[in-house]
């Protein structure tokens, strides 16, 4: 069945490092992706709609210019979280659904972002 | 392995009918539960959520939902759905090291 992959899965660096997270559908195409993150303890926090070809849209108090989202194409979209401090550390997952009909909702398995 | 099961993949009720839809996991340590729902072209939403305390978690729209641990289940219900609860739903657990896995989400329609 379709499937979203993630990567990485971990992530460990410094302070001030940007890092590049993946969300690929694998075989569909998704002209829509969601980002997720989530705090310890807490529920899951859209942080933003990635669409296909055009600016995602970021959820109240995300910051576009510090957790940039291209979606370049129909199956891959890009978190990069530029100069990463010790509270941007947390899980972050993305999520896709095929366009056409009633398709379901497949997710990544998420990556945990640990700045040092 | 740790796995999240939903047993219900599609479900249509009448309104006013009383919904459970169920969710089961498997791992025998402590665990957070959600469940959260989707309705078409949005993203997910919380629900209702359960860390510790009462195992009968009440949420938002109406909803409920019983952690039985001795079942490794964590159900959720509404005693009288509404057009309007036609979503897709996802139980999401996370397991040690904040691992969490989602359901595969049960479609919900709701005849007026």
């Amino acid at each position: 069945g379709a499937v979203v992959s993630q990567h990485p899965s971990r992530v460990i660096c410094k302070s001030g490092t940007s890092v590049k997270i993946e969300c690929r559908s694998l075989d569909f195409q998704a002209t829509t992706m969601f980002w997720y993150r989530q705090f310890p303890k807490q529920s899951l926090m859209l942080m933003a709609t990635s669409n296909e070809g055009s600016k995602a849209t970021y959820e109240q108090g995300v910051e576009k210019d510090k957790f940039l989202i291209n979606h370049a194409s129909l199956t891959l979209s890009t978190l990069t979280v530029t100069s990463a401090h010790p509270e941007d550390s947390s899980f972050y997952i993305c999520s896709a659904r095929e366009p056409l009909g009633d398709q379901p909702q497949h997710f990544g398995d998420g990556t945990r972002l640990s700045i040092l | 392995a740790q796995s999240v099961s939903q047993h219900n993949h599609h479900v249509i009720l009448s309104e006013a009918a009383s919904l459970e839809l169920g969710c089961n996991y498997s791992y025998g340590g402590t665990v957070n539960l959600f469940w959260y729902v989707q309705y078409p072209g949005q993203h997910l939403q919380l629900l209702l959520k359960y860390f510790s305390g009462d195992p009968l978690v009440k949420g938002i729209k109406g909803f409920e939902a019983e952690f039985i641990k001795s079942k490794f289940s964590f159900n959720l219900r509404k005693p009288s759905v509404q057009w309007s609860d036609t979503a897709e739903y996802f139980c999401a657990v996370i397991f040690p090291k904040d691992k969490i896995i989602f359901g595969k989400g049960t479609r919900l329609h709701i005849l007026p």
